[in-house]
């Protein structure tokens, strides 16, 4: 099966812009979404279709594509938004079948 | 609004099968374009989709978990259900049942720890 691969960690300083990405074939097909899980919580949604806020989530998330690398950006990163991150995606060996990255934790300094 | 809701027991014996339940309100089992997904995260690590069911009983498992598990749905309790057989400490790991379109993971459960121990 494919795999979706991202970078351990990063950081950023408050109010600065951090862009973290997920590379994996099968990105060149389905949509990728990107998930925030905080510790002790369960994820949630914060990008899906590659670039689509669910209600509730601040605009300064942001995601795109192109190729075979998901890119999800947080312009003016605030406090709140230090944590896991995750990336999925439909796998392309199967009907249905899904893709999680490793994650990647987000430091805000 | 959707909620789901994670239930069964915390402690599972090394070779035997662990049984989770998952429990859904505010919204219909049946809706269409709508799945019902199992993923699994091991304490300290990353997540990992187990497989999901359809309302119709059509079922879509994660290819190196599959000789191993069963999802389940039962549309009249409004539950779904996992159950993980010949499990080994490997296995520990927080449950997590979530509610999915086809593309996105939009509602996830709080998640249940199952450890898996003599």
């Amino acid at each position: 099966s494919s795999e979706l691969t991202q970078d351990p960690a990063v950081s950023v300083a408050l109010g600065q812009t951090v862009t973290i990405t997920c590379q994996g074939d099968s990105i060149r097909s389905y949509y990728p979404t990107w998930y925030q899980q905080k510790p002790g919580q369960a994820p949630v949604l914060v990008i899906y279709g590659t670039n689509k806020r669910p209600s509730g989530i601040p605009d300064r998330f942001s995601g795109s594509s192109s190729g075979n690398t998901a890119s999800l950006t947080i312009t003016g990163a605030q406090a709140e938004d230090e944590a896991d991150y995750y990336c999925n995606c439909r796998d392309s060996i199967g009907n249905l079948h899904y893709l999680f990255g490793a994650g990647t934790k987000v430091t805000v300094l | 609004q959707l909620q789901l809701q994670e239930s069964g027991p915390g402690l599972v014996k090394p070779s035997e099968t662990l049984s989770l339940t998952c429990s859904v309100s505010g919204d219909s089992i049946s809706k269409n374009n709508y799945y019902w997904g199992w993923i699994r995260q091991p304490p300290g690590k990353g997540l990992e989709w187990i497989g999901s069911v359809y309302h119709d009983g059509s079922t879509f498992y994660n290819p190196s978990l599959m000789s191993r598990v069963t999802i389940s749905v039962d549309t009249s309790k409004r539950q779904f259900s996992l159950r993980m057989s010949s499990v080994t400490a490997a296995d520990t790991a927080v449950f997590y049942c979530a509610g999915h379109t086809g593309a996105a993971f939009d509602r996830w459960g709080q998640g249940t720890l199952v450890s898996v121990s003599s």
